[in-house]
């Protein structure tokens, strides 16, 4: 079957780095998003990989092992309107968006 | 960037009411559309795959006749839930992307509360 996994929920202090990891096994791959949802609202796209390495926009990156089936969301100089969820999805042989459960990421002051 | 625009944003209607949800891509054409159902503290959970000119692809387990779509033109989909009941209530957005390969992310409406009295 596919899976995706990434830890339920996460805190981390704001100013902080706090980096969200990413597993996933599928049928084929065409790429890994990220995306964030804030409480009550609609996902919005974050960051697309399709090769291994390191993506970089602003305070967040992401990177990806297509061999290691692994890849994190990294997010720097945390704000508290960073708090949110974070979704990864893959989209596997028939470009069919998987989706991951989120993580739920709580900022402290 | 690419918007998609859903209408309405909040619903409250009797039990046995249909209602129709409309999305729309605004700037761009999607050949495909999602729709999506998420329940509170719950991850998004696919519903159906929206071809344009086409029937829709349903996951399992949703029920067709329950969930109409219609995706008449490159810019619009309709999702409407059919003699809605209380256990229907829940958040549904709908996604559109430019294209079907790769690189093309999902792009959300706002999404349509849905509260079935």
């Amino acid at each position: 079957g596919q899976n995706i996994d990434q830890p339920t929920e996460m805190t981390a202090t704001e100013g902080a780095i706090v980096q969200i990891n990413c597993t996933y096994q599928t049928s084929g791959f065409n790429g890994l998003f990220w995306y964030q949802q804030h409480a009550g609202e609609a996902p919005t796209f974050l960051s697309y990989n399709v090769l291994d390495g390191l993506e970089e926009k602003g305070r967040f990156s992401s990177f990806l092992s297509r061999s290691k089936g692994y890849s994190y969301l990294l997010l720097k100089e945390l704000q508290m309107k960073d708090s949110a969820s974070y979704l990864c999805a893959v989209k596997d042989s028939n470009y069919q968006l998987i989706w991951g459960a989120g993580t739920k990421l709580i900022i402290k002051p | 960037g690419a918007v998609v625009s859903q209408h309405p944003s909040w619903v409250i209607c009797k039990s046995g009411t249909s209602v129709k949800i409309e999305c729309r891509s605004l700037d761009f054409q999607a050949t495909t559309m999602f729709w999506y159902r998420q329940f509170p503290k719950q991850s998004l959970m696919l519903m159906a795959t929206s071809n344009e000119g086409s029937k829709a692809t349903y996951e399992q387990g949703v029920e067709k006749d329950k969930f109409l779509i219609n995706h008449a033109s490159l810019t619009l989909s309709t999702l409407t839930v059919t003699s809605a009941h209380p256990e229907d209530s829940s958040f549904y957005i709908c996604s559109a992307s430019e294209g079907a390969s790769g690189n093309q992310p999902q792009h959300f409406g706002d999404g349509t509360r849905l509260s079935i009295l």
